[in-house]
């Protein structure tokens, strides 16, 4: 079974920093290209990254592009969200998901969420 | 890259037929077959429905399918039972970029 364990989120200062983890099991994980996604409080979906396989394509949103760094330790099985200089709007449930079935492009399993919480 | 456009409610009672509409540009809904859809319960994480615009993930019962016209997809939610009340969700790939929708809440009356 596909399992997805988020960690790392905490109560940040806006500027500040913060490292989120996603323990990946259940599957061969350097199979896959692993997402992260966000939910805002009462809001609706954000992708937010995606890392191929073997970490050698790199996609973000323009909305956290150049201060978010995805990454991924394969022998590990983990997936990692850098997150700098950080602004109240980053506040959300930060998912990690698994990228998906048939040619890929969608999300077949997600973790619980990890918050991430940005304020003074 | 803006969010797809989905009616924030929808509704029917129970054994009736829901479709919720999600409506983008050539740039993602109309220029790629990846449309998927996800079903998200409050305080949970979203599940995969749909995928590729109309395939089903081993599990997902068939009376959820998926289509597209266009630059408009639609998910219908045929026999409606209590459990299906929840949020559900369109994402496209775009290039170099995934959207998803603005969500649409089901409420079984």
């Amino acid at each position: 079974e596909v399992q997805l364990v988020e960690s790392g989120g905490t109560v940040v200062q806006p500027g500040g920093s913060l490292r989120l983890l996603c323990a990946a099991s259940g599957f061969t994980f350097d199979d896959y290209a692993m997402h992260w996604v966000r939910q805002r409080p009462g809001k609706g979906l954000e992708w937010v990254s995606l890392l191929s396989w073997d970490g050698g394509v790199t996609y973000y949103a323009a909305s956290v592009k150049g201060r978010f760094t995805i990454s991924r330790d394969n022998s590990r099985n983990s997936l990692y969200l850098q997150m700098n200089s950080l602004r109240p709007e980053d506040t959300a449930l930060y998912f990690c998901a698994k990228n998906g079935l048939g040619d890929g492009y969608n999300f077949d399993s997600w973790g619980q969420g990890t918050l991430v919480t940005v304020s003074s | 890259q803006s969010a797809l456009t989905q009616p924030p409610s929808a509704s029917g009672s129970p054994g009736q037929s829901v479709t919720i509409s999600c409506t983008g540009t050539s740039s993602d809904v109309g220029g790629y077959k990846y449309v998927s859809w996800y079903q998200q319960y409050p305080g949970k994480a979203p599940k995969l429905l749909i995928y590729d615009v109309n395939k089903r993930p081993s599990g997902v019962p068939d009376r959820f399918s998926g289509s597209k016209s266009g630059n408009t997809a639609s998910l219908t939610v045929s026999g409606l039972q209590a459990d299906d009340e929840a949020d559900y969700y369109c994402s496209s790939y775009a290039g170099t970029s995934y959207v998803f929708g603005t969500g649409t809440k089901v409420t079984v009356l």
